[in-house]
């Protein structure tokens, strides 16, 4: 079985760029999230996605961070304009609903200069 | 605000004792209860959760202790093993729109 699949793996962006990074998530989920994972917050909730329907917004990200879910099985997040202060390790995770267990893909790693 | 707190930040043990990790949450309606271990370089993955009607949960080394009155509960690994040493995620979560939120991790190093 597939799990959940992110790209790229790793992105390095100049400060200003626009990037997007992509998510599959398993095959059947309802459920999908975006975190953002770093040392000091851990996993913060960037977007959740019930059915492809935006759900929730992590509230500190909406200005820069939009994440959009056009297919059951495919999901972006886009990072406009970047700033160095994004540096993080992105992680989309997906689950049959709430209350049960995530899966989560490998991350992407963005570095921003 | 950080709806999910956990402690300590890092910790250390020697092989064979038991680490205690802790944590916290301010909603009372949340009512289920994962925790999530990170190893360096892959995914988070679930170790064990808990739901409010237990107090206890266990599953081979691994024990979830849960004070639901004190909103608190801990992660007990007995016996513990250098390759136990990875970052592990208290995160709590209700059945409604909001998704599940996260504390911050707790890093620990088993030492042979």
């Amino acid at each position: 079985d597939a799990g959940v699949t992110q790209t790229p793996r790793h992105e390095v962006a100049e400060k200003g760029q626009t990037i997007i990074l992509k998510c599959e998530p398993v095959s059947g989920h309802n459920d999908l999230f975006w975190y953002r994972q770093t040392k000091i917050q851990g996993l913060e909730l960037l977007s959740y996605f019930r059915s492809k329907s935006l759900m929730e917004d992590g509230g500190a990200f909406k200005d820069r961070f939009k994440a959009e879910m056009l297919n059951s099985s495919f999901s972006t997040l886009k990072i406009q304009p970047t700033e160095p202060k994004d540096s993080a390790v992105y992680l989309c995770a997906s689950s049959l609903g709430l209350g049960v267990e995530q899966y989560f893909g490998p991350g992407t790693r963005l570095t921003v200069l | 605000q950080q709806q999910v707190r956990q402690s300590p930040q890092s910790l250390t043990v020697w092989e064979g004792e038991t680490a205690i990790l802790n944590c916290s949450y301010e909603d009372s309606t949340f009512d289920y209860f994962p925790w999530y271990r990170l190893f360096p370089g892959e995914s988070p993955a679930l170790l064990i959760a808990i739901r409010p009607v237990s107090n206890k949960k266990e599953d081979g080394r691994f024990t979830i202790f849960f004070n639901k009155r004190e909103k608190k509960l801990s992660l007990h690994i007995t016996d513990s093993q250098p390759g136990d040493s990875a970052t592990y995620f208290c995160a709590a979560s209700r059945n409604n729109n909001n998704a599940p939120r996260f504390g911050a991790g707790t890093k620990l190093t088993v030492k042979p």
